[in-house]
């Protein structure tokens, strides 16, 4: 079984500062891992994924993530905000194994630029 | 090339009404999910098909909710004699076969209940 736990249903920055997005994650076989951004009655898009490989993910729009194995971790970061950065953003598991594709997202996270 | 479509992108059914919901998913697209999103929550998954084989159907809420896949192409999730509960946005992804690849997203049915 999965879950995910995103920190922080709000979270504000000012507009050229760090963007720092928590994402925890359990997961009872290795996960691949994904950050979907949300606007305003649109549709999910993947902004990155961790499958195997490299641990630090780079993603559009300047957006980077870390799986960190010991800390069942996935943070999202970004060095400077950007006002269209405003959205809501999801984290999600899915299993490794072949056979079982489906996605689990956490709550969800909304972040607003402050200008 | 085209992405996800789905329609309509906004129903209002009385309560008890049946409602269909349609999905054409990105071409040659193996795998295709449904999700539904409450208001305010993450997406969380119905059911799954592989081609016209429905794999998964473990996050459908009732049998009052049937998803078909027909031809392998185009998906129409059912929800039949709507609620109250089922006011939600119903989101349909697709994605190529294999393990890694990402599931590309609709724009949504934004599904109300009145």
């Amino acid at each position: 079984a999965q879950s995910v736990t995103q920190l922080g249903s709000h979270v504000s920055v000012s507009e050229g500062a760090l963007v720092l997005l928590r994402c925890n994650y359990s997961s009872s076989v290795p996960p691949y891992l994904f950050w979907y951004v949300q606007y305003p009655n649109q549709g999910l898009q993947l902004l990155l994924k961790y499958t195997t490989g490299a641990t630090l993910v780079k993603g559009i729009n300047g957006f980077e993530a870390e799986f960190k194995k010991s800390e069942t971790s996935f943070h999202l970061t970004k060095p400077s905000a950007h006002m269209s950065d405003a959205a809501e953003y999801f984290c999600a598991v899915r299993p490794s194994n072949f056979g079982n594709e489906k996605l689990t997202f956490g709550t969800g996270t909304r972040l607003t630029i402050i200008p | 090339g085209a992405g996800v479509s789905q329609s309509p992108r906004y129903k209002v059914a009385k309560r008890g009404q049946d409602v269909a919901l349609r999905c054409d998913p990105i071409s040659g697209h193996v795998s295709l999910f449904w999700y539904q999103q409450a208001l305010g929550q993450g997406p969380e998954f119905l059911t799954y098909f592989q081609n016209e084989a429905q794999l998964d159907k473990s996050g459908l809420p009732s049998d009052r909710f049937f998803a078909e896949r027909p031809e392998g192409s185009v998906s129409t999730l059912k929800i039949q004699r709507t609620q109250q509960e089922d006011s939600a946005v119903y989101l349909c992804a697709s994605s190529r076969s294999g393990v890694s690849h990402e599931q590309y997203f609709g724009p949504g049915t934004r599904l109300t209940v009145t």
